[in-house]
């Protein structure tokens, strides 16, 4: 498996603050992705990059923004968090012909 | 657009029967599908994609175009097999970028 490292694995904050979730790699692969999964809704896709300032919206942008200003790191930020965004977000990499690989997740909560 | 469809939220079987978890798609060019597996909320790990035709811990899963189908089947289900699965998809978007698509998964219970 590629390294592929989220940070923080835990959060808990306060609603209206912002909040910022870092994915890492470290093997150079052009598309990342961020996920949210929900109970119901499975995982759906938030944001993605195909390469460094490169990004575009998934299904579910609203409230969020990503930058990539590197290759090796995708940041998603809830710009002011709300409870509905209580969820546990998957960080992932397309790694060509090996498919894509999955972070281990960041569990986050919005009180 | 690109679609996944598991039309089936909980499956519960006993050991040693057989299981098929259904995928059905939407995607007008040619796909690429996977299955992923997740146990007790652990990150997701990849468990079968379509153009290796591997078989992995004795799930198979064939890619039927006419029915626009990605089944998932194991003969004989075992206790460790329980978790949540999910069919997802992999296309491009506009033409230019990829994107994985997800089914909303099936949590797979297998009882004794």
């Amino acid at each position: 498996d590629a390294g592929i490292t989220q940070s923080p694995r835990h959060k808990v904050t306060e609603t209206g603050t912002p909040v910022t979730l870092r994915c890492h790699q470290t093997e150079n692969h052009r598309y990342m992705y961020w996920y949210r999964q929900d109970p119901g809704h499975g995982l759906r896709l938030i944001h993605y990059s195909y390469g460094v300032k490169d990004t575009d919206k998934g299904e579910v942008s609203d409230g969020y923004s990503v930058s990539r200003s590197k290759t090796e790191d995708f940041l998603l930020t809830l710009e002011s968090a709300t409870s509905s965004q209580t969820s546990v977000y998957f960080c992932a990499i397309m790694q060509g012909g090996s498919g894509y690989t999955f972070g281990s997740g960041t569990r986050l909560t919005v009180v | 657009a690109q679609r996944v469809t598991q039309p089936e939220k909980l499956l519960s079987v006993f050991k040693g029967a057989p299981v098929e978890l259904k995928c059905n798609y939407s995607y007008s060019g040619s796909p690429e599908l996977f299955w992923y597996v997740q146990y007790s909320r652990q990150r997701l790990q990849l468990l079968l994609r379509h153009i290796s035709r591997e078989s992995i811990k004795g799930f198979t899963a064939d890619l039927n175009k006419g029915e626009t189908s990605f089944h998932l089947k194991k003969p004989f289900a075992q206790e460790e097999d329980s978790a949540m699965y999910y069919c997802a998809l992999s296309g491009l978007t506009g033409g230019s970028n990829y994107k994985l698509t997800f089914g909303k998964g099936t949590l797979l219970t297998v009882n004794p």
